[in-house]
């Protein structure tokens, strides 16, 4: 069963990057579209961001549009999340999930796996 | 986008009760939605897909139904373990929205 480790968050001043990782183990992600997932203190869940199998196609919630930028490497098993410009208002728990694409009746199974969280602090 | 509305926003419950959430998509989303749930400091576990498949490992007293836009999560003989954070999620397109979540507590 594949699990998910995401790294990379920490304290950061308003205007600074970060990167997050989420790396795979277990089994391989490279036949799934991988997504991230926010959640800010004491708030509901934010899809982020996708990113294709193939990384042929990314797609990003408005509020990060031009600052955050999704990339995997498959040889590495490996998604990872850039987070330019970043604001005090994208401070939350960031999980990375992937998105599991069809069962045996043709269904789509969606998010089924999930990464712990990285926690991204938004701070002068 | 697509707005995904959640009733009720926290319910009162006891052990052995039988629960109902309510999800409400703002458009047609065929059956592409799912639940989770959540406990305090963990992350979401997908509890049903497609509306109404139980996802691999999920005990049975979970249950989804519904199609188009009106969607429920029912949870039979509420059990202590239970006690916890509900989502829908739509992921008929782009950008994926979830519910604003249900908070089931005692």
């Amino acid at each position: 069963q594949v699990q998910l480790v995401e790294s990379g968050g920490g304290v950061v001043q308003p205007g600074r990057s970060l990167r997050l990782s989420c790396a795979a183990s277990g089994s391989t992600i490279s036949s799934y579209a991988m997504h991230w997932v926010r959640q800010a203190p004491g708030k509901g869940l934010e899809w982020v961001a996708v990113i294709y199998y193939d990384g042929s196609k990314k797609e990003y919630v408005d509020s990060v549009k031009g600052r955050f930028t999704i990339s995997r490497d498959n040889s590495k098993n490996t998604v990872f999340l850039q987070m330019d410009s970043l604001r005090a208002e994208d401070t939350a728990v960031y999980y990375c999930a992937r998105f599991n694409y069809y069962d045996s009746t043709g269904s789509k199974i969606g998010l089924d796996i999930w990464g712990q969280g990285t926690t991204v602090t938004v701070s002068s | 986008d697509i707005q995904m509305t959640q009733s009720p926003s926290s319910l009162s419950a006891s052990v052995g009760d039988r629960v109902t959430i309510t999800c409400r998509a703002s458009q047609d989303i065929s059956n592409e939605l799912a639940w989770f749930q959540q406990k305090p400091g963990k992350a979401p576990q997908s509890l049903i897909y497609a509306a109404s498949i139980l996802q691999s490992g999920v005990p049975s007293k979970f249950s989804g139904s519904g199609s188009g836009t009106e969607f429920t999560l029912t949870i039979t003989s509420l059990q202590p373990e239970d006690f916890a954070t509900y989502y829908c999620q739509q992921y008929k397109s782009y950008p994926l929205t979830f519910g604003g979540g249900t908070k089931v507590v005692s």
